[in-house]
């Protein structure tokens, strides 16, 4: 297993251009996650997802967006991107909802926005 | 609200040393607690866990104890080695919304040198 990917690594975008981060996991895992990482302000959820066609807003949802047409792929849409939304974003995914069950997180998408 | 506090780092020791590292909350009902961890160029990993009060999670050396009466959840590790050098995430869950969630804090930055 791969467990869970993403890609880019690294993106430098301009202020008001769209982007998608991607997200992918080979666990058949129910629940999906993003998260972004911003330096003293610990991990803030932005979007989640309990199931393939169900999705639901985070802590700090604006200017996201997230769909999930399948299990295996939840991938986070920037909008319009501004630098407000330069941060390190994480993908995590965990078997079912109930947070006891292990959060499995990607390596993550370091974003700058100029 | 929910919330969760530690101490602010970074935190530098000495190989062998005893680590504490501080986390208190703040939740309604009765949460579950974790400590992440998170290696330089990765994403977090469940270190241990607690569901219940007087709960002790262990993994790694490291342990931490539910404390309901002083809502708090310190991790601790008798003697450190280089490779424990990471940040470290305090977090607790809630359920909100029809699914759990976790809440982070900001993180503790351990550098062990040798």
């Amino acid at each position: 297993n791969a467990g869970v990917t993403q890609t880019p690594k690294f993106q430098v975008l301009k202020t008001g251009q769209s982007m998608t981060l991607q997200c992918a996991q080979d666990m058949n895992h129910e629940y999906m996650s993003w998260y972004r990482q911003d330096p003293g302000m610990g991990l803030r959820l932005i979007h989640y997802s309990v199931g393939a066609g169900i999705t639901d807003q985070g802590e700090v949802p604006n200017g996201y967006n997230v769909s999930r047409s399948t299990t295996e792929d939840f991938p986070l849409r920037l909008l319009s991107a501004a630098p407000s939304q330069t941060s390190v974003y994480f993908c995590a995914s965990s078997r079912t909802s109930g947070l006891l069950d292990t959060q499995y997180f990607g390596p993550g998408t370091r974003l700058t926005v100029l | 609200g929910n919330s969760v506090t530690q101490m602010e780092g970074p935190v530098t020791l000495s190989e062998e040393a005893f680590l504490t590292i501080n986390c208190t909350y703040t939740a309604t009902g009765y949460p579950s607690l974790f400590w992440y961890v998170q290696y330089p160029g990765e994403g977090l990993q469940l270190l241990l866990k607690a569901t219940k009060a007087d709960d002790k999670g262990s993994n790694k050396g490291f342990e931490a104890t539910y404390r309901k009466e002083t809502t708090s959840f310190h991790l601790e590790k008798g003697s450190v080695q280089v490779s424990d050098s990471a940040v470290y995430f305090c977090a607790l869950s809630l359920f909100q919304g029809g699914s759990e969630k976790l809440v982070f804090g900001k993180g503790t930055k351990l550098t062990v040198n040798p």
